[in-house]
């Protein structure tokens, strides 16, 4: 198992503007996951991007990876108040353990 | 009914209590982790099990213990509550396949 690292650490954007924030993990995965966070509430699952995939879309979600620079982004279009979350990215090694970074705090203004 | 259920979801206790978190799944994953969250961090692994015969410490197990009664159930104990382990405990089952992790709605504790 391995931990992802998020950047930025925290974001704060305006209603309809997109928000894009990044992850960086260290050794060769098998898919990397990207969770969502609302305050004081469980962590809840938003796509899986595997690692012969270089990007994947879900609704206004977008996920890229690219496997020779470690690292992958998650893209939300037109961000509304209720994307107001923190957002985790899980990167698996094929392990039984997954370990979390600190995330990336998303303030969306209305 | 929530897939994965904790009880209790809050708890204030004094220190020296004995606390124990309950969870509960109904997804049938064998695969079942607790985890610790400080205010502005990410989560920190106690305990995970595989089975009712497998429990491993994760990164932060000093001060807790865990119990796997059955496929379905998972606890996690403070066998003598001290007032840093204040946080919010989730519990968490993941299956086969793409290691999906699904989350209860976590257990606010706070040791006075």
């Amino acid at each position: 198992s391995q931990q992802g690292e998020e950047d930025p650490q925290a974001l704060s954007i305006q209603e309809g503007e997109n928000a894009t924030m990044n992850c960086s993990y260290k050794t060769s995965i098998n898919n990397l996951q990207w969770y969502r966070q609302n305050s004081g509430r469980g962590l809840v699952h938003l796509i899986l991007i595997r690692s012969n995939e270089r990007e994947k879309h879900s609704g206004r979600l977008r996920v890229t990876l690219d496997t020779s620079k470690k690292s992958s982004s998650l893209l939300i279009t037109a961000s509304r108040a209720a994307d107001t979350a923190s957002y985790f990215c899980a990167p698996n090694t094929g392990g039984f353990k997954t370990i979390f970074g600190a995330g990336t705090r998303l303030f969306v203004k209305a | 009914d929530a897939d994965v259920t904790q009880t209790p979801r809050n708890r204030i206790t004094k220190t020296g209590k004995r606390i124990m978190l309950e969870c509960s799944q109904t997804k049938g994953h064998d695969r079942m982790y607790w985890y610790r969250q400080d205010p502005g961090l990410g989560l920190r692994l106690i305990y995970y099990s595989f089975d009712v015969k497998d429990i491993n410490k994760g990164e932060i197990s000093d001060g807790y213990s865990v119990s796997r009664q059955a496929q379905a159930k998972f606890s996690l104990s403070l066998e003598s509550a001290i007032p840093n382990q204040t946080a919010l405990y989730f519990c968490a089952t993941r299956g086969l396949g793409t290691g999906e992790l699904f989350f209860g709605e976590g257990s606010r504790l706070t040791v006075l």
